[in-house]
């Protein structure tokens, strides 16, 4: 069974810092996903990484595959409380079933 | 704008009284999933449809059922609540493609059960 791993598993820094989320496994991916979900609401998909050793950036937030397509990072620059969330990392299970292995999550609180 | 819907948001209901809950899609897509995520954890992935073709999760226990009547609904009814079935019900859509399932989410029902 795959297992995605996720660290930290809880962030609190204040406005402006900046941080790094972890997303780590013994599997190799063919994909990684990163979501994002506010308090009461449902995840947001924010990415997705194909290729080992990629790089996205969505305005603040930068994306890295592993090389190995193993791991996965998502860096926030200068955090806002907006930013505030549980962010999930998923890549497609490996069993062939059309469903996602999701992470433990991060759970981030940005203090204004 | 194309998206899912999910109603209601908040669901409250009594120990043992079914349920049930609904989630609608206006992107078309053909697979539909229903998750249950348990305070600030990972979504747990219940059973999903593709098309018609029902499939279940393992450990998802015989008191949650679905049912898909077309393309744009999917429901997901609790026989008999119990009290650790409390919990928020997300329902995603995908399109069928090769390795990636990226998956859009509703906004879920808050399932409360007294």
């Amino acid at each position: 069974t795959q297992l995605l791993e996720q660290s930290p598993q809880f962030l609190s820094i204040q406005e402006g810092e900046n941080l790094t989320v972890y997303c780590n496994s013994s599997s190799v991916f063919s994909s990684l996903q990163w979501y994002r979900q506010e308090p009461g609401e449902g995840p947001v998909l924010l990415v997705t990484v194909v290729t080992g050793g990629e790089v996205k950036k969505l305005k603040r937030l930068t994306f890295q595959f592993g090389d190995a397509r193993k791991d996965s990072s998502l860096h926030i620059t200068a955090a806002q409380p907006g930013d505030t969330g549980l962010y999930l990392c998923a890549g497609p299970a490996d069993t062939g079933r059309r469903a996602l292995t999701f992470g433990s999550g991060t759970r981030l609180q940005v203090q204004p | 704008d194309a998206m899912v819907i999910q109603n209601p948001r908040y669901q409250v209901t009594q120990f043992g009284k079914p349920v049930t809950l609904s989630c609608s899609q206006t992107l078309n897509h053909n697979v539909m999933y229903w998750y249950q995520q348990k305070s600030s954890q990972a979504p747990k992935l219940l059973f999903h449809y593709y098309d018609k073709d029902f499939n279940n999760e393992a450990d998802t226990p015989d008191n949650f059922q679905s049912r898909r009547p077309n393309t744009s609904f999917c429901f997901l009814d609790i026989r008999s609540p119990g009290l650790g079935d409390a919990a928020m019900y997300l329902c995603a859509t995908s399109r069928d493609q090769l390795g990636g399932y990226e998956q859009y989410f509703g906004p879920g029902t808050r399932l409360t059960v007294t």
